[in-house]
């Protein structure tokens, strides 16, 4: 059974500080990682999609790596603001299909 | 570029009725997904299309649910008759291309309630 796991499952986070986490996927039949912001009553918002071991993104304060060969990515967020507050989901594209594999969040609050 | 865009946003309905929702995907998106979210199974697929062609359903819960996409434009997401495990958000997404570093771009949601 392919599983996505993301931890931690919250995080208090307090303005300003930098916080990272954890997005672990299977490291076969590796095709993409994509990660997701969500604020609830919005759209998951598309933050990356990563599809190399190695790969390193950044979109303003927040960046992202990915290593396949061990199946992890880790999202960083440097200096939260209380926008950041957000459930961030990761999902694994086994294959050329289109069967993502989701995470179940990590949920980010960030205090001011 | 107006997004996914889907309706209703939010219904609450009683058991036994029918629930259409619906999904206009980004033009020239040629992959048109339904999802569900529940806090249980999180986000799970229920079925996607390529070129208006139902490619993968097996997602879909029961035979109470079905969907269509008669143009490239629309799409539709019925159950009937519908019961309170229905209850979930229920999102539209689609994608131009297959390539792996496509992204995949949600609508807002359909709140369903059903009581």
């Amino acid at each position: 059974i392919l599983n996505v796991e993301q931890s931690p499952q919250s995080l208090h986070v307090q303005e300003g500080d930098s916080t990272n986490f954890t997005c672990s996927f299977p490291s076969s039949n590796f095709y993409a990682l994509h990660w997701y912001r969500w604020e609830t009553a919005k759209s998951p918002e598309a933050l990356f999609v990563m599809t190399l071991n190695g790969d390193e993104k950044k979109k303003g304060r927040i960046s992202a790596t990915l290593n396949t060969k061990e199946g992890y990515s880790y999202l960083y967020i440097k200096g939260s603001q209380p926008e950041d507050s957000a459930t961030y989901l990761c999902a694994f594209r086994v294959g050329s299909n289109y069967q993502l594999i989701w995470g179940a969040g990590t949920k980010l609050i960030i205090k001011p | 570029d107006a997004g996914v865009i889907q309706s209703p946003r939010h219904e609450v309905t009683e058991m036994g009725q029918e629930v259409t929702l619906r999904c206009k995907p980004i033009s020239g998106h040629d992959y048109l997904f339904w999802y569900r979210q529940t806090m249980m199974r999180g986000l799970e697929l229920l079925i996607y299309f390529n070129n208006n062609v139902p490619i993968d359903d097996s997602g879909m819960p029961e035979d109470r649910f079905s969907a269509k996409m008669p143009n490239a434009s629309f799409s539709t997401l019925k159950i009937q008759p519908s019961e309170p495990r229905d209850s979930a958000v229920y999102f539209c997404a689609s994608l131009e291309g297959s390539e792996a570093g496509n992204t995949i771009y949600f609508g807002e949601g359909s709140w369903l309630t059903v009581v």
